[in-house]
């Protein structure tokens, strides 16, 4: 089955810097690669998402891109906020089994963004 | 609109006692999963509704876990003779369909066996 390797699993950058997290996956059937940003007792919030007829999507700070053929896709996150400090996860959603879209995450990346 | 609800917030059990966790999907959405999230760990997927039928139950990590749904609403999901290793966080999502449709979560159920 599918499997998604995530790095860093921490990360701490200086406000106003950019912060970059890669992910992999195995599963080249995979086609839609969400990311989710999850605050202390709060449940994950997606904020961005791809799918694989694109390379890249940006949405004002926050962008992803994605590589098809080596089969990994990043979060790039420009002039990082105090705010932006959260844990950071990546998914992919395999397409065997009817495409029900069940999500495949990564273990996560804890991202600080020091004042 | 009112977003995914979970209750209880917060569980704190004996071994071997049952629990049931549930999950009020956003009004509509079709679809509906559950994952389990351990302490500083990613999601591990458990189970899919599609409307009140669970084509997909793979993510199961034993008989001692089940879920249904109702009314293509509301979904339970009941842990058997609860271990301490069933210890985590219990997040549910809704989507408007199946397959690649934005999943949105709730606030999760937070599960301590003792």
């Amino acid at each position: 089955g599918e499997n998604v390797e995530q790095h860093p699993s921490t990360l701490s950058v200086q406000e106003g810097d950019s912060a970059v997290i890669k992910c992999t996956y195995s599963d080249s059937a995979s086609n839609y690669f969400p990311w989710y940003k999850q605050e202390l007792g709060k449940g994950p919030q997606l904020i961005i998402d791809i799918r694989s007829n694109v390379g890249e999507k940006k949405d004002q700070r926050i962008a992803v891109t994605l590589n098809k053929t080596a089969k990994h896709f990043s979060l790039h996150i420009t002039e990082t906020q105090p705010e932006d400090s959260a844990v950071y996860f990546c998914a992919a959603s395999p397409s065997y089994g009817g495409s029900q879209g069940n999500l495949i995450f990564g273990k996560g990346t804890k991202l600080s963004v020091k004042p | 609109g009112a977003g995914v609800s979970q209750s209880p917030s917060n569980k704190v059990t004996e071994k071997g006692k049952d629990v049931e966790l549930r999950c009020d999907p956003i009004s509509g959405h079709t679809a509906l999963y559950w994952y389990r999230q351990r302490l500083g760990q990613g999601l591990e997927f458990l189970i899919y509704f599609q409307g009140n039928s669970a084509p997909d139950k793979s993510g199961l990590p034993s008989d001692r876990f089940s879920a249904e749904r109702t009314g293509e609403s509301v979904s339970t999901l009941t842990i058997q003779r609860t271990q301490q290793e069933d210890s985590a966080v219990y997040l549910c999502a809704s989507s408007p369909m199946g397959g690649h449709g934005t999943q949105y979560f709730g606030p999760g159920t937070r599960l301590l066996v003792l």
